[in-house]
């Protein structure tokens, strides 16, 4: 059964202060995982696929990166507006729906 | 480009009481994907459909629940009794045809049941 780990549940960061959200993940084989955003009362938003160990992509002060066992967000310089629930999936080369974890809430304060 | 659309946004219904939550995917989008959120289980799959044709109920956790898609611009999840422990908040997504992960999601469904 596919699993996704997220750490730490929660993250409270002062603005410009640089951090990093953790993902480990284990699934039979591993065809994507994925980083989402989600404000209240919104549904997640989608920010990255990552396919392969070694991967990384960035948007603004948002970069992913990808091991064989977990993935991280840093956040570079976050400012208020980066302050929301950041959701990590995977998915399975045998299934085509995704499994979430159950995310990290940051809040970054002025 | 509309996005998603859920109806109802919110629901408050007593126990029993049958429920139907609606959603039109974004028109193109050959996928669709029911997940349902919790502060305790987060957000798990109920169910999805390739091409209107439901591949994976797996998730559906019981007799109670079913869901439909009769069209490519419309389905439906049905829970009929209604329990409390049913209460959360529903999302309905869509996705293209090869976009792997990039799931598009509504704005949900959150249901209350007394």
């Amino acid at each position: 059964e596919d699993q996704v780990t997220q750490s730490p549940e929660a993250l409270r960061l002062q603005e410009g202060e640089s951090s990093s959200l953790n993902c480990s993940y284990t699934v039979s084989g591993l065809r994507g995982l994925f980083w989402y955003r989600q404000d209240p009362g919104k549904g997640p938003e989608f920010l990255f696929t990552l396919y392969s160990a070694g991967e990384e992509k960035e948007k603004e002060r948002l970069k992913a990166t990808l091991t064989k066992k977990e993935s991280f967000l840093h956040i570079t310089a976050p400012k208020p507006e980066d302050s929301a629930t950041y959701l990590c999936a995977v998915q399975d080369a045998g299934r085509r729906a995704l499994t979430f974890g159950s995310g990290t809430r940051l809040q970054v304060q002025p | 480009d509309a996005g998603v659309i859920q109806s109802p946004r919110h629901e408050v219904t007593e126990m029993g009481q049958e429920v139907t939550l609606r959603c039109k995917p974004i028109s193109g989008h050959n996928s669709l994907f029911w997940y349902r959120q919790t502060m305790m289980r987060g957000l798990e799959l109920l169910i999805y459909f390739n091409n209107n044709v439901p591949i994976d109920d797996s998730g559906m956790p019981e007799d109670r629940f079913s869901a439909k898609m009769p069209n490519a611009s419309f389905s439906t999840l049905k829970i009929q009794p209604s329990e409390p422990r049913d209460s959360a908040v529903y999302f309905c997504a869509s996705r293209r045809t090869g976009y792997t992960g990039e799931l598009f999601f509504g704005e949900g469904s959150r249901l209350t049941v007394l």
